[in-house]
């Protein structure tokens, strides 16, 4: 089965830092979307993006919907330490009944 | 709303043994998924159910069975636990129609030794 790839596979930064991460597909996407999950926790929706070309922000998260579909970025400004998890996306195609296909995840790590 | 919930939250078992995991959720899903992630990786679909009665399989759904009685449970089954089903399981639900966002509930560690 697909799994989207994801790079890169982890960070360490340091507080304050800027983020970058991407994913990409060999197939294209209707909607593409970023989880965040915490240790010993499920994903939580950070940032649903709808169109090709679309970028939206959620506070210091910015993500962008790349204009071929097969792609996306998520940005996050500014780190804190909070800021630590895996990040992972996912790409839904329509009339699929939702279903999702995953990243394989970024490891975010941030030392103070 | 407690959205969706899952027990047990971790469960070791011995090879052949069987059990079910639990899945409910109060936000009116139609949707409902059951995921398995493995260590490092991402999840992959086992099942997933568009309403009750009616369900169909996923990326990876061999060794597994679900049933849907009622919009809010959507039981999993392992009947004969191998080692290779060693892993986090997650459910999620979704609306249909809309913009169908997917919600997760704690996930079940599970350990089949």
């Amino acid at each position: 089965g697909q799994q989207l790839n994801q790079s890169p596979q982890s960070m360490f930064i340091q507080e304050g830092e800027d983020v970058s991460m991407n994913c990409t597909s060999s197939s294209i996407f209707n909607t593409w979307l970023w989880y965040k999950q915490d240790p010993g926790e499920g994903p939580v929706l950070l940032i649903a993006l709808y169109k090709a070309g679309e970028l939206t922000s959620n506070g210091r998260l910015t993500a962008q919907f790349g204009i071929t579909r097969k792609d996306s970025f998520l940005n996050i400004s500014a780190s804190i330490p909070s800021d630590v998890g895996i990040y992972f996306c996912a790409g839904q195609v329509t009339g699929t009944a939702s279903k999702l296909t995953f990243g394989t995840g970024t490891r975010l790590q941030v030392t103070l | 709303n407690a959205g969706v919930t899952q027990t047990p939250k971790f469960r070791i078992l011995k090879i052949g043994q069987s059990m079910t995991l639990q899945c409910t959720q109060d936000m009116n899903h139609n949707y409902m998924y059951w995921y398995r992630q493995d260590p490092g990786m991402g999840l992959k679909l086992i099942y997933y159910s568009v309403g009750a009665g009616i369900t169909d399989k996923g990326e990876v759904p061999n060794g597994y069975n679900v049933s849907r009685s009622t919009t809010e449970d959507f039981p999993l089954r392992l009947e004969l636990a191998a080692p290779s089903q060693t892993s986090v399981y997650f459910c999620a639900g979704a609306l249909a129609g809309g913009r169908d966002t997917q919600y997760f509930g704690p996930g079940t560690r599970l350990t089949v030794l």
